[in-house]
């Protein structure tokens, strides 16, 4: 099925360091949400966005829905060792509102 | 309660097995989903239901049959799987529309012999 583009793939970074991953489509999408995901456990929202332009903050972390409606990025600052996961973009378009389709993925390693 | 909670958390199952994943969510949510993981890939949708009534399909072999008996409950009755099936199957609700974005039980973890 239809992915989002995400990148990067992976990050390897020191503990303290500021992150930035992004999602990018050739269509439009109407809500951008960001989740992050354990070993062994199911998604979690971390941030849900649904205006074009919107940036958002929940703690250390900020995502922006893009102005063209095709991207997305969320940035983590100050890194500590428990934002070890894979972090998921994930968005629904105009045209199947039930279809969450998400981006392949960035695994992000926080060396303490 | 803001969870949705999924059983069993592992299941080894044989090819000739039939099984049953369960979903329970209690907070009001009219629209279940039922998500296929394989490891180190994204989530897949396989079926949607709003309103308890089948929505989406995402043409999934019927040896996967979904089940809404009510509001609350989503089951996956699963019938001579192959090992190629084998991943982490999730559940997740929301109000109607996902715009509101989802939330996700910690999933099935299902190994076919």
């Amino acid at each position: 099925g239809q992915q989002l583009n995400q990148s990067p793939q992976s990050m390897f970074i020191q503990e303290g360091e500021d992150v930035s991953m992004n999602c990018t489509s050739s269509s439009i999408f109407n809500t951008w949400l960001w989740y992050k995901q354990d070993p062994g456990e199911g998604p979690v929202l971390l941030i849900a966005l649904y205006k074009a332009g919107e940036l958002t903050s929940n703690g250390r972390l900020t995502a922006q829905f893009g102005i063209t409606r095709k991207d997305s990025f969320l940035n983590i600052s100050a890194s500590i060792p428990s934002d070890v996961g894979i972090y998921f973009c994930a968005g629904t378009r105009m045209d199947s509102s039930y279809k969450l389709i998400f981006g392949s993925g960035t695994r992000l390693l926080v060396r303490p | 309660d803001t969870e949705v909670t999924q059983t069993p958390k592992h299941l080894v199952m044989g090819m000739t097995n039939k099984k049953s994943l369960k979903c329970e969510q209690h907070m009001g949510h009219r629209a279940m989903y039922w998500y296929k993981q394989k490891a180190k890939k994204p989530p897949e949708l396989m079926f949607v239901y709003s309103y308890e009534k089948l929505s989406i399909n995402e043409s999934v072999p019927s040896r996967f049959s979904p089940e809404c008996p009510n509001s609350s409950l989503l089951n996956l009755h699963l019938h001579a799987l192959q090992p190629e099936d084998s991943a982490l199957y999730l559940c997740a609700s929301s109000q109607v529309g996902t715009e509101y974005g989802y939330t996700f039980g910690s999933g099935t973890r299902l190994t076919v012999v």
